[in-house]
């Protein structure tokens, strides 16, 4: 158990809809980060919040966002779905207090998302 | 823009055999690197990380890895390979852009099957 929480564990929604992700840090991260895994795409990242405050975005569409709340959860919703939104959505967290240290993310059980 | 390379999609070894996972990595400056393993339905366990020091490092469930920074290689190794080894793989490079910016870049991964 990595100490981070994610919910649901399964969502089966249909094109068009939205929904909201859920992820918990463990305690003491500062720092969340999503990631998306497809079968085409494989791991990629999509965005970093740190204390609140968006710090790295990667290849994260506009139908997607994210925040951080004060008590440093996450929520990442996805809107206007679409058959290719369905795949294993990750979040992790870690400390990233230090400026240009390497810290290790520690990653939840994810979200199966299906769009039908 | 930093990449990983994981040659291998497939590995299939006989239990008890050794073990050589490699992975490649692309990064303008000193790479902090990882190794994860994600069995069926599950998240991501971090086996091993390398930040700096000795370029053996080792990890949880008797793996280990080397940093060759001429080779630009991590590969991930074990003596002798269990059947609850059967996972996937896949080696990641943390590129740290500014302050606490982090993101993972992970390779496609490899799928390692263990038989009896």
């Amino acid at each position: 158990d990595s100490g981070v929480t994610q919910t649901p564990k399964h969502l089966i929604t249909a094109t068009g809809q939205r929904v909201t992700l859920r992820c918990s840090p463990r305690s003491g991260d500062l720092s969340v980060y999503w990631y998306q895994q497809s079968l085409d795409q494989g791991l990629q990242f999509l965005i970093q919040y740190y204390n609140g405050e968006e710090r790295a975005k990667g290849n994260i569409l506009e139908r997607f966002s994210a925040q951080q709340f004060p008590d440093l959860h996450s929520e990442l919703n996805l809107s206007s779905l679409e058959l290719g939104d369905s795949a294993l959505y990750f979040c992790a967290s870690s400390v990233a207090g230090r400026p240009g240290g390497g810290d290790t993310q520690y990653f939840g059980p994810g979200t199966r998302l299906t769009v039908l | 823009a930093q990449s990983v390379t994981q040659p291998d999609i497939h590995i299939t070894v006989s239990e008890g055999a050794s073990l050589e996972l490699r992975c490649n990595y692309s990064y303008g400056a000193t790479p902090y690197l990882f190794w994860y393993v994600q069995s069926p339905g599950q998240g991501l366990q971090l086996l091993l990380k390398y930040f700096s020091g000795d370029t053996l490092v080792q990890g949880i469930k008797g793996f280990e890895a080397e940093f060759k920074r001429s080779q630009s290689s991590f590969n991930l190794r074990k003596p002798s390979v269990h059947w609850s080894d059967a996972a996937e793989y896949f080696c990641a490079v943390v590129r740290i852009s500014s302050g606490s910016a982090r993101q993972l870049t992970f390779g496609s991964g490899t799928q390692l099957t263990v038989l009896p």
